[in-house]
């Protein structure tokens, strides 16, 4: 079965300094692998994905993903933290069926506090 | 760009009520997925559908049931509520597809009491 891990449920960095939101995946064939953050009381917001192709994928307010295959990882990160980036990000996995796409399968989720 | 479109955003239901949440997906897209959040809790899937049918089931109680629409709105129904079903519900869609992004709505907020 496809499943992500987020190992930290909380980051705290200090603003300016490089955020690392970390993410393992355990799937079975190639990974299709997306980055979400939700804000207070707000919906799921799309930052970035890995589908194929370069490891490094950009995406959404200067985030950024690495694909390690041989680590089975998609850390997000991002070079210079802002306050506003605080808040609730996830890691999913696309549960792929018969490459037609399927449900996103979560990992826990990380808190990021991003610090004056 | 349209977006997905939740409503009501905020409903307070007692205890063995019924409640019935509405989806629009983005114009054009032909899967609906419905998840449910908890307090400090990750997403959990429900159910979706593809082209009016549904594709897939997850923990979605036997009290829950839901359908997609000929104009591909759908809407979760919810009888017998339960404190525990006290919580954040999410619509999303996509083009068919593993590797399109599914976007996700701004959610409706359930508080049973």
């Amino acid at each position: 079965a496809q499943s992500v891990a987020q190992p930290e449920d909380q980051v705290n960095v200090a603003e300016g300094n490089p955020l690392t939101v970390k993410c393992t995946y355990s799937v079975s064939g190639n990974p299709y692998l997306f980055w979400y953050v939700q804000y207070p009381n707000r919906g799921l917001q799309f930052l970035l994905k890995y589908i194929t192709g370069d490891n490094l994928v950009k995406g959404s307010y200067g985030f950024e993903a690495e694909f390690n295959k041989s680590q089975t990882s998609f850390h997000l990160k991002k070079p210079s933290a802002l306050v506003s980036d605080s808040a609730l990000y996830f890691c999913a996995v696309r549960d792929k069926q018969d490459n037609q796409g399927g449900k996103l399968i979560f990992g826990q989720g990380t808190e990021l506090s991003v610090k004056p | 760009a349209a977006g997905v479109i939740q409503s009501p955003r905020h409903l307070i239901k007692e205890k063995r009520e019924t409640a019935t949440l509405k989806c629009y997906p983005i114009p054009r897209h032909d899967t609906v997925y419905w998840y449910q959040q908890g307090p400090g809790q990750d997403p959990q899937f429900l159910i979706s559908f593809y082209e009016k049918m549904q594709s897939d089931k997850g923990s979605i109680p036997d009290r829950f049931s839901a359908q997609q629409f000929s104009d591909y709105h759908s809407e979760l129904n919810m009888s017998s509520l339960e404190l525990g079903d006290s919580a954040l519900y999410f619509c999303a869609s996509t083009f068919l597809g593993a590797g399109n992004t599914i976007y996700f709505g701004e959610g409706s907020w359930l508080t049973v009491v």
